[in-house]
């Protein structure tokens, strides 16, 4: 069974420039959680989606967006990039909702220059 | 924000040697859970203690959950280099996990 799959791994953008990170969990998991983890502020939740729609938004700006579609597959937007969205990016997926374990992805990292 | 704080922020430790690190969280729990992540790499989910429990066991590690000191640790015995890596704590549900700051542990030869 493949595990989730992140892309891109690495990713190198510009100032002002916005990027779109993509997520693709577990055959079968239908949430999919992301998360930013930076050396100053550790591992922080971004938002959780569930069958298309978000259930938990974290304490970001509105320049943090996401979605997800019909096939749980998500995505991640970061508009108008600063240096400090510089970040690991991790994407984690669960079969429903309750208390189940989560699977991460092996995170795409976003250097902002 | 992060839940709360693991002790210690480094380790090291010879193969063969047991490492402890602590958690300590803010607010009342459902359960706990303990992750690894290698060089900034995906998380791996290690072990999960529910509020109702004291201790738990899963193959090398020990962890162990005081409610009323809101506090937690992990103990992996008989370490081996393949343990090097980050360990943190999480609280809450598995679509919304608030983490500890984390322990790096480092196990040399």
């Amino acid at each position: 069974k493949a595990g989730v799959t992140q892309t891109p791994r690495y990713l190198i953008k510009t100032r002002g420039q916005q990027v779109t990170l993509s997520c693709s969990p577990i055959s079968g998991h239908r949430s999919v959680s992301w998360y930013q983890q930076t050396p100053g502020q550790g591992l922080q939740f971004l938002f959780e989606y569930f069958s298309e729609t978000q259930r938990n938004k974290g304490n970001f700006p509105g320049r943090f967006s996401g979605r997800q579609f019909s096939n749980s597959r998500s995505e991640m937007n970061v508009s108008t990039l600063e240096l400090g969205d510089s970040a690991l990016y991790l994407c984690a997926s669960k079969l429903g909702q309750g208390n189940t374990e989560a699977f991460f992805g092996q995170g795409t990292r976003l250097t902002v220059v | 924000s992060q839940q709360g704080e693991e002790d210690p922020q480094a380790l090291s430790i010879q193969e063969g040697e047991n490492a402890t690190m602590n958690c300590s969280y803010k607010t009342s729990i459902n359960n706990l859970q303990w992750y690894r992540q290698n060089s900034g790499r995906g998380l791996v989910h290690l072990i999960l203690i529910r509020s109702n429990e004291r201790e738990k066991h899963s193959g090398r590690l020990r962890v162990t959950l005081d409610t009323s000191k809101k506090s937690s640790s992990l103990l992996i015995t008989a370490s081996r280099a393949a343990d090097t890596a980050s360990y943190f704590c999480a609280t809450g549900t598995a679509s919304k996990l608030t983490f500890g700051t984390g322990t790096r542990l480092q196990v040399t030869l």
